[in-house]
């Protein structure tokens, strides 16, 4: 067990929904990582914040958003959704702002029909 | 942008044999993790590596960062079972700000 905890485990959605991943940090860590992996890209950055505030971002799409909340939980919202946006995501958690050791949830399936 | 190649992407081997998987990149980072994903769970870090040079023994597996600090290399003695699983590298950058993984090569060890 990480201690990162990731909800939905799995969702099933159809295009052009809007769909909300959460994730919940391990304790104590301040950074928030969110990572997309499909079978084809492999594990993709797509964003990271650091005890609230956006400190780096990846190949994520205009489409996909995200926010820390003051508790340190995090959301990762995806809207307009597209076949191509199946796949499993991944929220990671670190102590500090530079990354060190990554902790990672267990992973939201996404599927879109 | 900075890219991790690694090979093979595919392995399949009996229990008790030995495999090296390699982990390639034109950009030099400062720090090289390797991570070990098994099917339904999210990747568990294995070993970090900042030296050029470095080799860490972690029991059966060996780990190498490469002089000039742009490739790496996983050693696995006497392959088990309980091996199989994803292996991915992650590269980070020198400027701290997020860990770019390579795309991972898929063990399958045979009993």
């Amino acid at each position: 067990d990480s201690g990162v905890t990731q909800t939905p485990k799995h969702l099933i959605t159809a295009t052009g929904q809007r769909v909300t991943l959460r994730c919940s940090p391990r304790s104590g860590d301040l950074s928030v990582y969110w990572y997309q992996q499909s079978l084809d890209q492999g594990l993709q950055f797509l964003i990271q914040y650091y005890n609230g505030e956006e400190r780096a971002k990846g190949n994520i799409l205009e489409r996909f958003s995200a926010q820390q909340f003051p508790d340190l939980h995090s959301e990762l919202n995806l809207s307009s959704l597209e076949l191509g946006d199946s796949a499993l995501y991944f929220c990671a958690s670190s102590l500090g702002v530079n990354t060190g050791e990554l902790f990672f949830g267990e992973g939201s399936r996404l599927t879109v029909l | 942008t900075q890219l991790l190649e690694q090979s093979p992407q595919f392995l399949s081997i009996q229990e008790g044999e030995n495999l090296t998987v390699y982990c390639n990149s034109s950009s030099v980072f400062s720090s090289l993790q390797w991570y070990r994903q098994e099917p339904g769970e999210g990747p568990v870090l294995l070993v970090t590596v900042v030296t050029g040079g470095e080799v860490k023994k972690l029991k059966r597996l060996t780990f190498q960062f490469g002089d000039a600090r742009k490739d790496s290399s996983l050693h696995i003695t006497a392959a088990q079972p309980g091996d199989t699983g994803l292996y991915l590298c992650a590269g980070e950058s020198y400027y701290g700000q997020n860990f770019v993984f390579g795309p991972g090569t898929r063990l399958s060890v045979l009993p």
